[in-house]
């Protein structure tokens, strides 16, 4: 089983609004990522989790915070958001060392 | 010089016919190289992975790597029209964990 999942599918709100994102995956795999997709780009690397501690934050502005409560979770949590960041936002899993990463079906944000 | 660079496309191809996407990366350090595919708005599936010299065949694709040409490609044969999606080459860099993404090529293969 090759499965991450999350949720919601699609959000919509404002740029006064706190809202979380969540990823789980039950495979054992032991880092979690966060990525950010605009249309027609490739997915950009926001944030990796390593045994559920934080290892990259490609500089990534503080109205994203990540958080790994356990190793089958990942949360992003989302407040203070401009229109611009309006993307698809993708979770990934892989094994210990970052080989092949899988990803989610990802949430489609929208920011008004 | 972009670290990992594809055509961006699109690439039209007639159905049963062979499409050829091509990659190219900058960092000689990379040793692990992947093929996604992307349908529109869905996430980026898993195609093929590939670590030495050489090809490695699953099913109606092949993914070819050549390190001393830092060049990587991939192989579709019989093309169908549900191969029509965009695909995106990534390389993981030597920094653990990090995958760089080509821009994408488009493909679409028409009946």
């Amino acid at each position: 089983d090759t499965e991450v999942t999350q949720t919601p599918k699609h959000l919509v709100m404002g740029m006064t609004n706190k809202k979380s994102l969540k990823c789980e995956q039950h495979m054992g795999h032991r880092a979690m990522y966060w990525y950010k997709q605009k249309a027609k780009k490739p997915p950009e690397l926001m944030f990796v989790y390593s045994y559920e501690k934080l290892s990259i934050n490609e500089s990534v502005p503080s109205r994203f915070s990540p958080e790994c409560p356990n190793s089958s979770l990942l949360n992003l949590h989302l407040h203070a958001l401009q229109p611009e960041d309006s993307a698809l936002y993708l979770c990934a899993s892989s094994q210990q060392g970052g080989e092949t990463q899988y990803f989610g079906p990802g949430t489609r944000l929208l920011v008004l | 010089q972009k670290e990992v660079e594809q055509n961006s496309g699109p690439l039209s191809v007639p159905e049963g016919a062979i499409a050829s996407l091509n990659c190219t990366y900058s960092d000689r350090g990379s040793q692990s190289f992947f093929w996604y595919r992307q349908y529109s708005g869905k996430s980026p599936e898993l195609i093929m992975s590939i670590y030495s010299n050489g090809d490695k065949e699953d099913g109606r694709f092949t993914a070819q790597l050549n390190k001393a040409s830092q060049y990587v490609s991939l192989l579709i044969r019989d093309s169908q029209p549900s191969d029509s999606a965009t695909y995106l080459c990534a390389v993981k860099t030597p920094s653990y964990g990090k995958l760089t993404f080509g821009q994408g090529t488009i493909l679409t293969v028409h009946p």
